[in-house]
């Protein structure tokens, strides 16, 4: 089975400031992606940055990047220079396994900017 | 391209009634899944095709029901609607496997209400 945390409910960060929001995850494979989804309030989601489990390098995707520690089973997203746009709920989301059937997301962070 | 297209996007049931919410998707792509979305719990599986004429269930599939004929089509049939299955609920498809290139790509939603 494959599991994703996401242990902040909310977050809040001052505008171009960064911001760091946690996921954690378990699985048994060896191989597995990892992806991170933004939700803004008009409700649709939207596919930000992937991360392989073999990987050698963070990603990368303008403002967001991933910082992916295998050992702790953690690919905490990062958004820096954070704008008022960026305020939306942001989704963890985990496939693995063979034929990696399933997409399994954590319960979110709502994010808020201020100006 | 349209995407993921995903109807009705609003809708009022009562209690015992039933209906389908409708998905459909001209991106070729082999994986669709049905996710339900509640406060605090991010997006829960419900059901999942990995090709036409394959189905399985996921998390919470209990009173749901779906098939696939075709490549394109993966509809959602709630049999008896009651008050807990109120929840905005999304269609998504995606390439097989959890490698680069394998993001789901999601519908607009539909925020269902039983009465």
């Amino acid at each position: 089975a494959q599991k994703i945390t996401q242990t902040q409910p909310g977050m809040f960060v001052q505008e171009k400031e960064a911001v760091t929001l946690d996921c954690t995850y378990d699985t048994s494979d060896q191989s597995y992606g990892l992806f991170w989804y933004k939700q803004p309030s008009s409700g649709e989601m939207i596919f930000l940055i992937y991360q392989g489990s073999y990987d050698e390098q963070n990603a990368t995707e303008g403002r967001y990047s991933l910082n992916f520690q295998k050992a702790r089973k953690s690919a905490n997203l990062v958004i820096s220079a954070s704008q008022l746009g960026d305020s939306a709920m942001y989704f963890c989301a985990m496939r693995s396994g063979g034929s990696a059937r399933q997409l399994t997301f954590g319960s979110g962070t709502q994010l808020t900017v201020l100006p | 391209n349209a995407g993921v297209t995903q109807t009705p996007k609003f809708q009022v049931l009562k209690t015992g009634q039933s209906m389908t919410l409708q998905c459909a998707q001209d991106m070729n792509h082999e994986y669709m899944s049905w996710y339900r979305q509640d406060p605090g719990m991010g997006l829960r599986l419900i059901h999942y095709s990995v090709g036409a004429g394959i189905t399985d269930q996921g998390e919470v599939p209990n009173g749901y029901n779906v098939s696939r004929s075709t490549t394109e089509d993966f509809p959602l049939r709630l049999l008896s609607a009651a008050p807990s299955q109120t929840s905005v609920y999304f269609c998504a498809s995606s390439q097989p496997g959890w490698a680069r290139n394998t993001e789901a790509f999601f519908g607009q939603g539909t925020r269902l209400t039983v009465v």
